[in-house]
């Protein structure tokens, strides 16, 4: 069974819109940890955030900010004021005791445009 | 501190022919993974190392794919012989132990097109 749902394949905005990309991840584990990586058209993965299960805080830093909600199970990743250069797939990923050396779960990912 | 590097970054092979492909993690880490995105569908775990020893291959598609660690240091992972459906990225990530804090350094993948 699939543990981490992003829903949105392809979003198209234009620059300096704000952009909502949705994470949905399913765990049996109460430890557990999320993580949010970029992978620009240079195609290398870059981490951007991890989020341990225990710290329910959102997390803000520059143009992004994450919002994880346990009650929902959601890790949703905000980007604002979009720039063409956050052009990219995004992947959400979950990490958990099931996983041997906590091995990622990834999403399908979110293809992200960012039009001039 | 170098990142972790991948060997070669793009690789054309036919079908039926054998392929490798080279990781070399973070120094240190003892914690390496090989992770493949075939087109259009999520990134997969294929196997994970933690020095020399295999801890889990559960991902690894058959027997037409090997992975080893020799000395811990870096990784290969060999395609023999290679399929269509192998085409893809293969992703390789490392990190320190202890388990559980677990931030993942990925390389830069190698992109693997069998025609």
């Amino acid at each position: 069974a699939q543990k981490v749902t992003q829903a949105q394949t392809e979003i198209s905005v234009v620059e300096k819109e704000d952009v909502t990309l949705d994470c949905v991840y399913e765990t049996r584990d109460t430890t557990y940890y999320l993580f949010w990586y970029k992978q620009p058209p240079s195609g290398e993965l870059v981490f951007l955030i991890r989020r341990n299960s225990f710290d329910e805080q959102n997390e803000i830093s520059g143009r992004y900010s994450w919002n994880f909600q346990k009650s929902t199970s959601s890790f949703n990743f905000t980007i604002t004021a979009s720039q063409v250069v956050d052009s990219a797939v995004y992947f959400c990923a979950l990490s958990d005791y099931s996983n041997s050396g906590y091995a990622l779960n990834f999403g399908k990912g979110t293809s992200l445009l960012v039009t001039p | 501190e170098a990142g972790v590097t991948q060997f070669p970054s793009h690789s054309v092979i036919e079908k039926g022919q054998t392929v490798t492909l080279r990781c070399d993690p973070i120094s240190g880490h003892d914690n390496l993974y090989w992770y493949r995105r075939v087109m259009g569908k999520e990134i997969k775990f294929l196997l994970h190392f933690v020095k020399e020893s295999k801890q889990d291959e559960s991902g690894m598609p058959n027997n037409r794919f090997l992975a080893e660690r020799t000395g811990g240091t870096y990784s290969t992972l060999k395609v023999q012989p290679a399929e269509l459906e192998d085409s893809g990225v293969y992703f390789c990530a490392s990190s320190h132990f202890p388990e559980g804090v677990n931030e993942q350094y990925f390389g830069p993948g190698t992109r693997l097109t069998v025609t």
